[in-house]
């Protein structure tokens, strides 16, 4: 199995924050990476595809970033609404996720 | 719009099987060229894929449940369903089902039901 590595596993931060959260794959995945985000009690929400595609309706503060092993998640502006936990997961090979990143308020 | 919903009981005695069906609604679960998942979420853990089928009934299972997971699926009741046998505490979970597609950049979960919590304990 490839192994995702997120850090940190949580962060706090303040509204207007700029956040990065790191995906580090096993092996290389090329852009097969993608970026989900989890409020509590919800289920997770396609932010990013392919590594850096935006989905449809998603915020533009969301970008993302990487190739390889090595991804990037960065919110821009942080919103009161953002705060959640963020996942990376990689469809390279066996479908796994990273562990999470929790993203709370300061 | 499309909406998916989770059923099933929400506990399961140990090494009892657990059968989980997803009920698509608002659209056709053959519409489309998307597969359907199951995914599962323990407290306090990460998230772990189970597996996907293919509307034409093709599976793919995570390695380290294939020996103990079937996914099927029924088109003319419009859901899909997950079994999983051998059920221990470890398999206590948050289990969701989610529309899948695959292009250029893999495969990618856009849909996800509400999710149902699945106890196991005596």
């Amino acid at each position: 199995d490839i192994q995702m590595t997120q850090s940190p596993s949580s962060l706090s931060a303040s509204v207007g924050d700029r956040v990065t959260i790191t995906c580090r794959a096993s092996q290389s995945i090329g852009k097969y990476l993608s970026w989900y985000q989890q409020k509590s009690g919800k289920a997770p929400n396609l932010l990013i595809s392919a590594a850096s595609r935006l989905q449809s309706g998603v915020p533009s503060r969301f970008s993302g970033s990487g190739s390889g092993a090595d991804f990037t998640l960065t919110i821009t502006n942080l919103q009161p609404e953002d705060f959640a936990t963020y996942y990376c997961h990689q469809s390279y090979s066996a479908l796994t996720f990273g562990q999470g990143t929790k993203v709370d308020l300061k | 719009q499309v909406q998916l919903q989770e059923s099933g009981p929400g506990l399961v005695k140990p090494s009892q099987t657990l059968s989980l069906t997803c009920t698509v609604s608002g659209g056709s679960i053959n519409s489309g060229s998307y597969y359907w998942s199951w995914i599962r979420h323990p407290a306090g853990k990460g998230l772990e894929w189970i597996g996907r089928i293919y509307t034409g009934g093709k599976t793919s299972y995570n390695p380290s449940l294939r020996s103990r997971v079937t996914v099927s699926i029924d088109t003319s009741e419009n859901q899909f369903s997950l079994r999983l046998t051998s059920m221990t505490a470890a398999d206590t979970a948050m289990y969701y089902c989610a529309r899948t597609y695959f292009d250029s950049s893999g495969f990618n979960f856009d849909l996800w039901g509400r999710g149902t919590l699945v106890t196991v304990s005596s």
